[in-house]
């Protein structure tokens, strides 16, 4: 069965950071990725996948992913953060069944 | 989303009592899912279908039910709440095409806005 782990349930980084959200995952087969967003009161928003070809993936509001098979690692990351990318950051990984399974979910904070 | 809608946005019921929770979809997809979020836990998938003659259990199915009505609507039926029922629930969508290299998945998934239940 596939599964994700997001080790982090919190980061906090200063506006204008890096800022990282890491993710790790485990399937069979190959891997199909995703990052989803959920702002406060607000449904989930797709930012980015991974789906074969180059491991950086670039996706919506300057976020990027880089893609390392030997890790088994899909972080999420953007050179320099905003306090309006404060949310909560899910990664999901797709089964053989078009199913998602999602992590935990890592709560990003970005303080001016 | 808009193109994902879910009624009602909250709701608090008690003990006991049957509720349905409505999705519809104007993406024109053919495949819904119900997820529960509860704090620490991430989504949780309570039932998908694939069309609207596909039904199948997610990973905690149990104390739930679905109907397909069409292809745009999909809802959740809680038989008998419970507290523990108490959660975030997302109805999200997506979408399958065939290409010329054969099928080609539109893997990601469009969510609602949520109804956030609370059962007393």
């Amino acid at each position: 069965a596939q599964s994700v782990a997001q080790p982090e349930d919190q980061v906090n980084v200063a506006e204008g950071n890096p800022l990282t959200v890491k993710c790790t995952y485990s399937v069979s087969g190959n891997p199909y990725l995703f990052w989803y967003v959920q702002y406060p009161n607000r449904g989930l928003q797709f930012l980015l996948k991974y789906i074969t070809g180059d491991n950086l993936v670039k996706g919506s509001y300057g976020f990027e992913a880089e893609f390392n098979k030997s890790q088994t690692s899909f972080h999420l990351k953007k050179p320099s953060a905003l306090v309006s990318d404060s949310a909560l950051y899910f990664c999901a990984v797709r089964a053989y069944d078009y199913k998602l399974s999602f992590g935990a979910g890592t709560t990003v904070t970005v303080r001016a | 989303d808009a193109d994902v809608t879910q009624t009602p946005r909250n709701r608090i019921t008690k003990t006991g009592k049957r509720i349905m929770l409505e999705c519809s979809q104007t993406k024109g997809h053919d495949r819904m899912y119900w997820y529960r979020q509860d704090p620490g836990l991430g989504l949780r998938l309570i039932y998908y279908s694939f069309d609207v003659k596909d039904i199948n259990k997610g990973e905690i199915s149990d104390g739930y039910s679905v109907s397909r009505q069409a292809q745009a609507k999909f809802s959740l039926s809680l038989e008998s709440a419970i507290p523990n029922q108490t959660a975030l629930y997302f109805c999200a969508t997506s979408d399958w095409k065939s290409g010329l290299a054969g099928n080609v998945s539109h893997h990601e998934q469009f969510f609602g806005p949520g109804t956030r239940l609370t059962v007393l």
